[in-house]
């Protein structure tokens, strides 16, 4: 069965500093992916980045970065130089050859 | 560009009535999911479909249905709601999924039982 745990309910950081987030899956799969979703207030889903579990370089977008350890199952998501626009709930998310299941969700706060 | 459309966003029911949600996608997409989110849930899938007239159970079917008559629709079901079942309802397409290709949401439908 897959599983996705994000064990942080809630975090803050201060506007231009950095954040990690934590995400932990599980799978049976041998291919795969893996998937931070970002929801603002407006209730959007908005994919902030994505990795395939074959490639070892872990996958950047400007500010957002993961690292990605795959023998350990875990996906966490590095934020640099965090901007008030960041503050959302993020969503780890691990998908197969069907289905993709998402964490519980972690508050992301950003202090002025 | 429209991408996934739900309809409606709003809507308030009385247990026991019924409704079908909308979701329709313009991106030519096989692979349509339903989910619903609560507090403290994070998204949980409904039912979904892998193409046109299949449809296969997510982890919280019971108490919906859903059909896929044509490619670009999915809807969703209530034949008899429950309060249980007021939640914010997303709908998500995608390619293929096994094509790392990931999935495009909706804006939600925010469903009220009373």
């Amino acid at each position: 069965a897959q599983t996705v745990t994000q064990s942080q309910p809630e975090m803050s950081v201060q506007e231009a500093e950095t954040v990690t987030l934590s995400c932990t899956y599980d799978t049976s799969e041998s291919d795969y992916y893996l998937f931070w979703y970002k929801q603002p207030p407006s209730r959007q889903m908005i994919l902030v980045i994505r990795q395939e579990a074959y490639k070892q370089q872990n996958a950047t977008e400007n500010r957002f970065s993961v690292n990605f350890q795959k023998a350990a199952k875990s996906f966490s998501l590095k934020i640099s130089d965090s901007q008030l626009g960041d503050a959302a709930m993020y969503f780890c998310s691990q998908g197969g050859s069907e289905k993709l299941v998402f964490g519980k969700g972690t508050k992301l706060t950003v202090n002025p | 560009n429209a991408g996934v459309t739900q309809t409606p966003k709003f809507r308030v029911l009385k247990t026991g009535q019924s409704m079908t949600l909308l979701c329709a996608q313009d991106m030519n997409h096989e692979y349509m999911y339903w989910y619903r989110q609560d507090p403290g849930m994070g998204l949980r899938l409904i039912h979904y479909s892998v193409g046109e007239g299949t449809t296969a159970k997510g982890e919280v079917p019971d108490g919906y249905n859903v059909s896929r008559l044509k490619k670009q629709n999915f809807l969703l079901g209530l034949e008899s709601a429950a309060p249980s079942q007021t939640s914010v309802y997303f709908c998500a397409s995608s390619y293929e999924t096994g094509d790392y290709q990931p999935q495009h949401f909706g804006d939600g439908t925010r469903l009220s039982i009373l």
